[in-house]
């Protein structure tokens, strides 16, 4: 069974960081692109960064980068968003998910709440 | 990046057919066959149902389809049922190599 096991989220101050985890199972993880996408409270689905099966190929949504980074093991079958600089709007329900050809997701991981606020 | 343009409601009664509109760009759904959509209810994790415009995964019923015209893609969902009701959203490929997603329908089963 495919699983994206999530860690790491929590409450943080504007301007501080947090290092989002999720762990896969079930599949050859060395194989998949993934990517990262939040859901602010209330709102749509958001995608916000992508990492190839090698790391040669990372792209993030413009409102992200410079502050946040994607990376991945595969060695430990991990996959990793390291958040800084955070901002109010950054609080969000933040997925994981294992991408297909064409950016399609297939799976997804249970969902980490983050949240930004003094 | 701007997201696709979906309508922030819709509504059909038990046993009809609605349509689900996305509107994007020569960049995006115009220029690929990958766009997919998907179904979130309430406090879930989404859930894909439909994929390259309109293939089904295993599992996903025949009631949902898709199709795409230009730089528009649709989603039916037919013969609506109370579990239909949900939190729809699509998503494309783009031309810049990453992913955009609607921002939403809110279908509601009379």
């Amino acid at each position: 069974e495919v699983q994206l096991v999530q860690s790491g989220g929590g409450l943080v101050k504007p301007g501080g960081s947090l290092r989002l985890s999720c762990a896969a199972s079930g599949f050859n993880f060395n194989i998949y692109s993934m990517n990262w996408v939040r859901q602010p409270p209330g709102k749509g689905l958001e995608w916000i960064s992508s990492i190839s099966t090698t790391s040669r190929y990372i792209y993030y949504t413009d409102s992200v980068k410079g502050r946040f980074t994607v990376s991945r093991d595969n060695a430990k079958n991990s996959l990793y968003l390291q958040m800084t600089s955070l901002e109010v709007d950054d609080t969000a329900v933040y997925y994981c998910a294992r991408l297909l050809v064409g950016a399609t997701v297939d799976a997804w991981g249970q969902g980490t709440v983050v949240t930004v606020s003094s | 990046q701007s997201a696709l343009t979906q309508p922030a409601s819709l509504s059909g009664s038990l046993g009809q057919s609605i349509t689900v509109s996305c509107a994007g760009t020569p960049r995006d759904v115009g220029a690929y066959d990958y766009v997919s959509w998907y179904q979130q209810h309430p406090g879930k994790v989404p859930k894909l149902i439909i994929y390259d415009v309109s293939k089904r995964p295993s599992g996903v019923s025949d009631r949902f389809s898709g199709s795409k015209f230009g730089i528009t893609a649709s989603l039916t969902i037919s013969g609506l049922q109370a579990e239909d009701e949900a939190d729809y959203y699509c998503s494309s490929y783009t031309s810049s190599y990453t992913q955009v997603f609607g921002g939403g329908t809110k279908v509601t089963v009379l």
